[in-house]
């Protein structure tokens, strides 16, 4: 079974401190992804990346940074979090570039920034 | 139009009886689309792919109707713990990210 952990499943932070939110997935998967969700606006990309190094922008980047040093480890980065940063931030990793879409997820970190 | 679209719900429905949700897409390209299902509180799971010939698995039916645009979810028998949101995924008209998910269907099933 695929396995995608995220490194707190909660998380309060003051508006202004930098964030870190850790992912790592352990099936080897190329491509690793950051989601935000949130009631009424659904799924929405933050960051991906189909390899080590690599990174490119989703839907949504402003206020975030990725760093991808290693192939099962994708980390979200909230430079000076904000109140509008509070969110389910989901992580999920999928097969190669051919088969992008069977998205394993992570269990989510629920942020509260105050 | 929007990428992926969803009515929202909720689907309230005895257990028992058979559901269907649609959702529309606007990339007439699109070849490949999928339904996941996510759980209060819980992550989103693949539930099944929806290709032009379609899907069965189980009580559940997934269907695409490309001259209409949209793909179908069909749940027979529905139990208890179908109730869940599920969420349309499908591939983007434009830009170099894969997936667009729908906002989903919240489905509840009742004793």
């Amino acid at each position: 079974d695929v396995k995608v952990t995220q490194s707190s499943r909660y998380l309060v932070k003051r508006t202004g401190e930098k964030v870190f939110l850790e992912c790592v997935q352990d099936m080897d998967h190329e491509n690793m992804f950051w989601y935000r969700q949130d009631p009424g606006l659904g799924l929405r990309l933050i960051y991906f990346s189909y390899d080590v190094k690599m990174k490119e922008k989703g839907d949504i980047p402003e206020g975030y940074s990725v760093s991808r040093e290693k192939k099962e480890r994708f980390s979200l980065i909230l430079e000076s979090a904000s109140t509008n940063q509070t969110s389910m931030y989901l992580c999920a990793s999928s097969p190669p570039r051919r088969s992008p879409y069977e998205q394993y997820f992570g269990p989510g970190t629920r942020l509260t920034v105050t | 139009r929007k990428e992926v679209e969803q009515d929202p719900g909720p689907f309230n429905v005895p257990e028992g009886a058979t559901v269907a949700f649609n959702c529309t897409y606007s990339n007439s390209a699109s070849q490949s689309f999928f339904w996941y299902r996510q759980d209060c509180r819980k992550e989103p799971k693949l539930l099944m792919s929806v290709y032009s010939s379609g899907n069965e698995d189980g009580r559940f039916t997934a269907q695409l109707n490309r001259a209409s645009q949209y793909i179908s979810l069909l749940i027979r028998d529905s139990k208890l713990s179908d109730s869940a949101t599920y969420l349309c995924v499908g591939l983007r008209n434009s830009g170099n990210t894969p997936l667009v998910f729908g906002k989903g269907t919240r489905l509840s099933v009742i004793a």
